[in-house]
């Protein structure tokens, strides 16, 4: 069975203060690995797809890494409206898709 | 583009009465999924849909849970009746063709049920 954890729980940071988030998974055979960021009252929002072991994606000061047991979202000198809950999200070859709990993120000014 | 489209936004019940929720997905995704989110969670995968076929309902609790996709399109997700359990947000997400593909979210709908 697919499982995803992410840690911390909760993050409280400084603005411009750097950090990572860590999501780690056991899956079957591994599709995709998939970063959400999720706003209050909304709905999931589309961040990054990582394929392979090594593939790195970048989007403004979100980088997302990948291994073959874990995944980092880095957040480099972030600013209050990064607020939100990361979420990490595994696909796996046979149609199974898993999200982990979250990572609620804070940025203060 | 308009995204995916949920309705109600919120809705409040008492327990043991029905609630339906309605999903319009991104026009030409032929995958479509319903998520229940409850607090301080991620979401959990209820039903996936692939045109108008349910291919992963095993997370659909079937004995009060039912859902359909008439002509592949929009969907409903009804609860029949409702338990105070089910107090979550319920989101839509579709995608061009199944999980290798990225999932759009909806709103979702709040639930709450008394």
């Amino acid at each position: 069975e697919d499982q995803v954890t992410q840690s911390p729980e909760a993050l409280r940071l400084q603005e411009g203060e750097s950090s990572s988030l860590n999501c780690s998974y056991t899956v079957s055979g591994l599709r995709g690995l998939f970063w959400y960021r999720q706003d209050p009252g909304k709905g999931p929002e589309f961040l990054f797809t990582l394929y392979s072991a090594g593939e790195e994606k970048e989007k403004e000061r979100l980088k997302a890494t990948l291994t073959k047991k874990e995944s980092f979202l880095h957040i480099t000198a972030p600013k209050p409206e990064d607020s939100a809950t990361y979420l990490c999200a595994v696909g796996d070859y046979g149609q199974n898709f898993v999200f982990g709990p979250g990572t609620r993120l804070s940025v203060l000014p | 583009e308009a995204g995916v489209v949920q309705s109600p936004r919120y809705k409040i019940i008492e327990k043991k009465q029905p609630v339906a929720f309605w999903c319009n997905p991104i026009s030409g995704h032929n995958t479509l999924y319903w998520y229940r989110q409850n607090l301080g969670q991620g979401p959990e995968l209820l039903i996936r849909y692939e045109n108008e076929e349910a291919v992963d309902d095993s997370q659909l609790p079937k004995d009060r849970f039912s859902a359909e996709r008439l002509k592949g399109v929009d969907s409903t997700l009804k609860i029949q009746p409702a338990e105070l359990g089910d107090s979550a947000v319920y989101l839509c997400a579709s995608s061009p063709s199944g999980v290798r593909d990225t999932q759009y979210f909806g709103p979702g709908t709040r639930l709450t049920v008394l």
